[in-house]
């Protein structure tokens, strides 16, 4: 089994429509949760960074951790043709230890 | 601020060649990463450095990849000789660690082995 699991799309959604973006892990040491957004033949860009559980909002993105459930997620409000991308889940125990990517989810909003 | 550097963008060789890969990251930056990333794929960890010492090499195949960072500031990622499935981004990230506790990355360099 994996230690992040996320489902790589592709996800096809019409401008301003909000998106939802999941990740599950099996490692219950996680405790620092990151979504990176990554466009084509370029690097990830960090996007949202979390520690433990709750919500973070940040402009049209709200990071959700739910550590019981071993969950997190990542909502785009009145989404953009600009956000259009991969959305990769990072996740972490510690600060320093090793970052665990998901498989990243693939994006296109449609104009 | 100037982010993550890598060089070359793009290397195309033929198996069994070498290759090497550059980075120059973020001034001030302590730790420094390398991933690589194959199509449809997260990024998965090679080697992490701390300043000049390499403290987690465990996923680096030893046999053909080498790395250094010398002066704890730029580092160099080799392979040789290159194989077929050696093809894919390699990502270079650097952090500031007890400041930021987050990773910024390079653009990549995508290799190609024919």
């Amino acid at each position: 089994q994996k230690e992040v699991e996320q489902d790589p799309g592709p996800l096809s959604v019409p401008e301003g429509a909000i998106v939802s973006l999941n990740c599950t892990y099996s490692n219950s040491a996680f405790q620092y949760f990151m979504w990176y957004r990554q466009y084509s033949r370029k690097g990830p860009e960090l996007l949202m960074y979390t520690y433990s559980s709750g919500n973070k909002e940040d402009g049209r993105f709200t990071a959700q951790v739910d550590k019981s459930s071993k969950y997190i997620s990542l909502f785009i409000r009145d989404s953009q043709p600009s956000d259009s991308a991969t959305y990769l889940c990072a996740m972490s125990s510690n600060t320093g230890n090793q970052f665990y990517f998901g498989t990243g989810t693939s994006l296109t909003v449609i104009p | 601020e100037a982010g993550v550097v890598q060089s070359p963008r793009y290397k195309i060789i033929e198996k069994k060649q070498p290759v090497a890969f550059w980075c120059n990251p973020i001034s001030g930056h302590n730790t420094l990463y390398w991933y690589r990333q194959n199509l449809g794929q997260g990024p998965e960890l090679l080697i992490r450095y701390e300043n000049e010492e390499a403290v987690d090499d465990s996923q680096l195949p030893k046999d053909r990849f080498s790395a250094e960072r010398l002066k704890g500031v730029d580092s160099t990622l080799k392979i040789q000789p290159a194989e077929l499935g050696d093809s894919a981004v390699y990502l270079c990230a650097s952090e500031d660690r007890g400041r930021t506790d987050t990773q910024y990355f390079g653009p990549g360099t995508r290799l190609t082995v024919l």
